[in-house]
């Protein structure tokens, strides 16, 4: 488990603000970087996922930043709407199982 | 398509008494693994599947064991059950191991009283 590290634990942000969400790991034999969101009572979702030859990847509001120098990769959330209150995962692989981070739950208060 | 279909949604066990939870993936889907949830210790991996094959193992105790059937069902069962073993348990299908993302099933809550 100690193979990823995310951070922040927890972060508020105001509605309409930018929610940054950072995770680092260990493994470089991962090539597949996902985040998952999980909101109460459901199982996590895929949000948006990136493989190691690009650097970054911008699905809506959603945007993958990829270090692979750094061994480090970010979720970026735009315009935040308190319906993106949820917990999310990075969860780097490969040939493996996923390894899930502790999480970081996110408010967007209004 | 129908997604991850997990069974039962609750469930209230006593003590030393065993389990089983069942996992229907989406059609097509190979692989399943299972994971458990808790507050203190987050997502962690207890096994997976595929073709009807466990490919990998988490750090749990052999209480807790799985298997695939040939439609690519699962189930995983926990014997003797510890008040530590309350959890949400997850199930997750995909294609193939990694590549092709996960889809999670809503897990079932198992309460030990």
């Amino acid at each position: 488990q100690q193979q990823v590290k995310q951070s922040p634990q927890s972060l508020i942000v105001q509605k309409g603000g930018i929610s940054i969400i950072n995770c680092a790991y260990e493994n470089t034999a991962f090539d597949y970087f996902p985040w998952y969101q999980q909101f109460p009572g459901k199982g996590p979702a895929l949000l948006i996922a990136i493989r190691p030859d690009v650097s970054e990847k911008k699905e809506g509001r959603f945007t993958i930043s990829f270090n692979k120098s750094a061994k480090q990769f970010s979720l970026h959330i735009m315009d935040s709407q308190p319906g993106d209150s949820a917990t999310y995962f990075c969860t780097p692989s490969g040939n493996t199982p996923l390894v899930f981070g502790k999480g970081t739950r996110l408010s967007v208060i209004a | 398509k129908a997604g991850v279909t997990q069974t039962p949604r609750y469930l209230i066990k006593t003590r030393g008494q065993q389990v089983t939870l069942s996992c229907s993936p989406i059609s097509g889907h190979r692989s399943v693994s299972w994971y458990q949830q808790t507050p203190g210790q987050g997502l962690q991996f207890l096994f997976e599947y595929f073709s009807e094959t466990q490919r990998n193992k988490g750090n749990f105790p052999g209480r807790f064991s799985g298997r695939q059937f040939s439609n690519s069902r699962s189930e995983m069962n926990v014997s003797t059950l510890e008040l530590g073993d309350s959890a949400l348990y997850l199930c997750a299908s995909s294609l193939g191991q990694g590549i092709h993302g996960y889809t999670f099933g809503s897990g079932t809550r198992l309460t030990v009283v």
